[in-house]
């Protein structure tokens, strides 16, 4: 199995909504990682997780809150969020620091 | 400025043109990596290097780390070749610093 695979595919939720967000890989990477992407934006980092471990949260509002609960599932929960929290949540996974990464094709998210 | 410039920004071709995006970067870094994203999302990783040259079927990448840039070049470019290349750089730590893009249309 070489995919990253995020779950669900999309996602319309309102704001005072609680949902989560799934990745998956079964390819043994050590890092997963959560991105957000705007329409004709790049990704931009939110959080990393390292051996099971938050090692990167860059300053992502508490409404977002990630789970790694083992080494190949990693969760991002969504509570009260946002009309401009709706975007492109890509999850991707990497064995090191030299070796590439795998994404997923993202979740859709629309916050109504 | 932006630490990862990729030009051009958009860029249209007709089917079989050979194609050309650069990747100027003004970090340190440990390794570069060639993206590609079809509309819908999902993105492919095409390349990842950290010197030299390397080459995937019709694709071609190269870097030049004195120079700090790197380009990614299609051969016999073909309609499905029609998608976003994004061009990341990887400096110490665990973070992808990524280019705007540079959109690619083919037209047959």
């Amino acid at each position: 199995d070489t995919e990253v695979t995020q779950t669900p595919k999309h996602l319309v939720m309102g704001m005072t909504n609680k949902k989560s967000l799934k990745c998956e890989q079964h390819m043994g990477h050590r890092a997963m990682y959560w991105y957000k992407q705007k329409a004709k934006k790049p990704p931009e980092l939110m959080f990393v997780y390292s051996y099971e471990k938050l090692s990167i949260n860059e300053s992502v509002p508490s409404r977002f809150s990630p789970e790694c609960p083992n080494s190949s599932l990693l969760n991002l929960h969504l509570h009260a969020l946002q009309p401009e929290d709706s975007a492109l949540y890509l999850c991707a996974s990497s064995q090191g620091a030299n070796y590439g990464y795998t994404f997923g094709s993202g979740t859709r998210l629309t916050v109504v | 400025k932006n630490e990862v410039e990729q030009s051009p920004q958009n860029l249209t071709a007709q089917e079989g043109e050979f194609i050309t995006i650069n990747c100027s970067y003004s970090v340190g870094i440990s390794a570069l990596h060639w993206l590609q994203q079809h509309p819908g999302g999902g993105i492919v990783s095409l390349f990842m290097l950290s010197s030299g040259k390397k080459k995937h079927g019709r694709l071609i990448a190269t870097i030049n780390i004195q120079e700090k840039h790197s380009s990614l070049h299609i051969t016999a470019s073909h309609p499905r070749d029609s998608a976003v290349y994004i061009c990341a750089v990887r400096r110490t730590n665990e973070k992808l610093t990524f280019g705007t893009g540079t959109r690619l249309t083919i037209i047959p």
